[in-house]
């Protein structure tokens, strides 16, 4: 299976929004809802930000949205803050009933 | 709250099995998928495989050939072996639990995670 495809880097400023990419084919993302997103910090575990496309775990703050068009999944981040500069990993659901990866954006805030 | 820890070996030889166990506390093994996931340094996230509660597995297809992902209940843990390891090899390796009792698709619960090096 092949990694999603995503930016290696995107950047803004605060308070702006950004917008981060993940692209697969018909047999993961866009052939499924489950479709997430992960937050992670340097040296640190990965944080579920996003599930099912657009859904929020509770305490995930609500400046972060997800959405999906065809084979291409999307991050949205609103009212960029500091802290929300982090790798940022797509992942989706296969036809194989495996899980696969995008290959990671680095968010800078500026 | 459910937490995961990782243990085992932080060097394992080129050539020679790398073993890792993961431990689930504050929540039953039933019922819900657990991964392995793993992070060379400096590099993105790779989905090893998973095993359900009833003990059905599954593989990345790039590493079906060297994988044995395993289930003790009892301990309420869940192990990973990985075979004839080289250089390429060497990650952080996670383990995690999906969100969902049935499907797999969302990592809500993450161990620290644990270096392994392959050398000799």
């Amino acid at each position: 299976q092949s990694a999603l495809t995503q930016p290696a880097s995107v950047s803004g400023s605060p308070g702006q929004s950004i917008t981060i990419s993940c692209t697969g084919t018909s047999s993961d993302v866009g052939g499924y809802k489950y479709v997430s997103w992960y937050q992670q910090y340097p040296g640190k575990a990965p944080k579920l930000m996003i599930y099912e496309v657009n859904n929020r775990p509770s305490g995930v703050s609500n400046r972060f949205s997800g959405s999906k068009s065809a084979n291409t999944a999307s991050l949205t981040i609103s009212g960029l803050q500091p802290e929300d500069e982090a790798d940022y990993y797509c992942s989706s659901y296969t036809i194989s009933t495996t899980v696969v990866f995008g290959g990671g954006t680095k968010l800078t805030v500026l | 709250q459910v937490q995961l820890q990782e243990s085992g070996p932080g060097l394992v030889k080129p050539s020679e099995t790398l073993s890792l166990s993961c431990t689930v506390s504050g929540g039953s093994i039933s019922s819900y998928y657990w991964s392995w996931i793993r992070q060379p340094p400096g590099k993105g996230l790779e989905w090893i495989g998973y095993i359900y509660s009833s003990g059905a597995t599954n593989y990345n297809p790039s590493l079906k050939s060297r994988v044995t992902i395993s289930l003790d209940t009892s301990k309420n843990q869940f192990s990973l072996k990985l075979s004839s390891v080289t250089a390429a090899d060497a990650a952080v390796y996670y383990c995690a639990r999906d969100r969902y009792q049935h499907q797999l698709g969302a990592f809500d619960y993450w161990g620290q995670g644990t270096l392994v090096t392959v050398s000799s």
